[in-house]
Order: C-alpha cells, then sequence, then structure tokens
C-alpha cells in the first residue's frame, strides 16, 4: 500500500503571497488532517476533514483553509503569508477507526521570506 | 485546552544506556499514541495504549499508560543510534481529536 505523498516536498514564498499544499491519503483512508510543525511551538493540529467535510478545526486564523475531494485528497492553502507561517506542514491520514492513528506524509517545508 | 507536555525536552546519552521519556497531562485521554520522528521526514505511529495500565513492549522499547489515563512513559533498554529522533506523544480526548505533545529530541551517540 502506497503511503501518504505531499506535494510539493519544498516551497519557497514571499510574505502576502498565497500558497496551496496538496495530500494524498492512503488508499481507503477517508480521514485527513493536517498539521504545522515549528522549533517553537512544536506540532499544532489545524484541521481534519473527513468525507469532503471539516469534521475539527484548530486554533488557526481564517489565512488557513483546507478542502477535501471526493476521492479523499486533500489541499490546504494559506493566504497573505506571514514570516511566521514558515513551517513544515505535515498532512496525515486516518481510516477513522483504530484510535484515530495517523499516517503522516514527509511533510512540504515552507519557508517565507 | 488539552496539554500534553513531554520531559526532558533533549536527551544526549551514548549508546547502551537506558532512558525514560515522560508524557503528563491534566486531561483523561481515551487513548495516546507514541511516534518517532527521523529529520526530514513525518512522524511514524510507534504503538497505541488504551488501557489504564496498560504495558507495551516493541523490542527494546516499554510504553505505559497511566493508571488515570493521564500519564504515559517510553523507557528505552539499551540505546542505539538508530533510536535517535524526536518521540512524540499524542493523546485522543474525544471528538477525534489528537493533541500532540511538546516533543523529546533524543540523540544517541556511539
Amino acid at each position: 500500500k502506497a503511503g501518504v505523498t505531499q506535494t510539493p516536498r519544498y516551497l519557497i514564498k514571499t510574505r502576502g503571497q498565497q500558497v496551496t499544499l496538496s495530500c494524498s491519503p492512503i488508499s481507503g483512508h477517508r480521514s485527513v488532517s493536517w498539521y504545522q510543525q515549528t522549533p517553537g511551538q512544536g506540532l499544532q493540529f489545524l484541521f481534519e476533514y473527513f468525507s469532503e467535510t471539516q469534521r475539527n478545526k484548530g486554533n488557526f486564523p481564517g489565512r488557513f483553509s483546507g478542502r477535501q475531494f471526493s476521492n479523499s485528497r486533500s489541499e490546504m492553502n494559506v493566504s497573505t503569508l506571514e514570516l511566521g507561517d514558515s513551517a513544515l506542514y505535515l498532512c496525515a491520514s486516518s481510516s477513522g477507526q483504530n484510535y484515530n492513528e495517523q499516517f503522516f506524509g514527509p511533510g512540504t517545508r515552507l519557508t517565507v521570506l | 485546552t488539552q496539554l500534553l507536555e513531554q520531559s526532558p525536552q533533549f536527551l544526549s546519552i551514548q549508546e547502551g544506556e537506558n532512558l525514560t521519556v515522560y508524557c503528563n497531562s491534566s486531561s483523561v485521554f481515551s487513548s495516546l499514541q507514541w511516534y518517532r520522528q527521523e529529520p526530514g521526514e513525518g512522524p511514524v505511529l510507534l504503538v497505541t495504549v488504551v488501557t489504564g495500565g496498560e504495558v507495551k513492549k516493541l523490542k527494546r522499547l516499554t510504553f505505559q499508560f497511566g493508571d488515570a489515563r493521564k500519564d504515559s512513559s517510553l523507557h528505552i533498554t539499551a540505546a542505539q543510534p538508530g533510536d535517535t529522533g524526536l518521540y512524540l506523544c499524542a493523546g485522543e480526548g474525544g471528538g477525534n481529536k489528537l493533541t500532540f505533545g511538546t516533543g523529546t529530541q533524543l540523540k544517541v551517540e556511539l
């Protein structure tokens, strides 16, 4: 079974721009979660999508949004980028069973200049 | 807001030593997971503990869930350089939402 894939792996943007990150979950997984990881704040939950609906949301501003398609693939968008948005963005998929065990992709490293 | 505090934050030891990482909260979790993350990769699930007092072993790694399901520990016996990485605990408190701990960066040197 193929793992979770994320594209692109690396991205450099400037302040004020917007960015879209993509995630393909493990086949059969209907839940996709997004996390932001920084050295100072650790791993923070952004949101979770299940069957194309946002099921959970973390404490991030509205500039962070996401969506899920009918094939369970998900995208995350960040508008009006700020320097503090520089981070590793991780996507994880879950079957929705088995205690919500997360299977992570390798992440997208976003640098905002 | 549920918080999970891990200690120590950093740990540097020699190969062959034993170590314990702690994951503590004031909240009760229905289950708790441990992950290991290596540089440039996403976290990888090591184990899930569900029952208070539960102990699970994975080769040289021993995981324990506290009786009250508020805390957990990870003990590594005879650490090896391959154990180097960021160890994260994550608790599920309901609503399919995971709370991740602050992380423990482990370095095992030859």
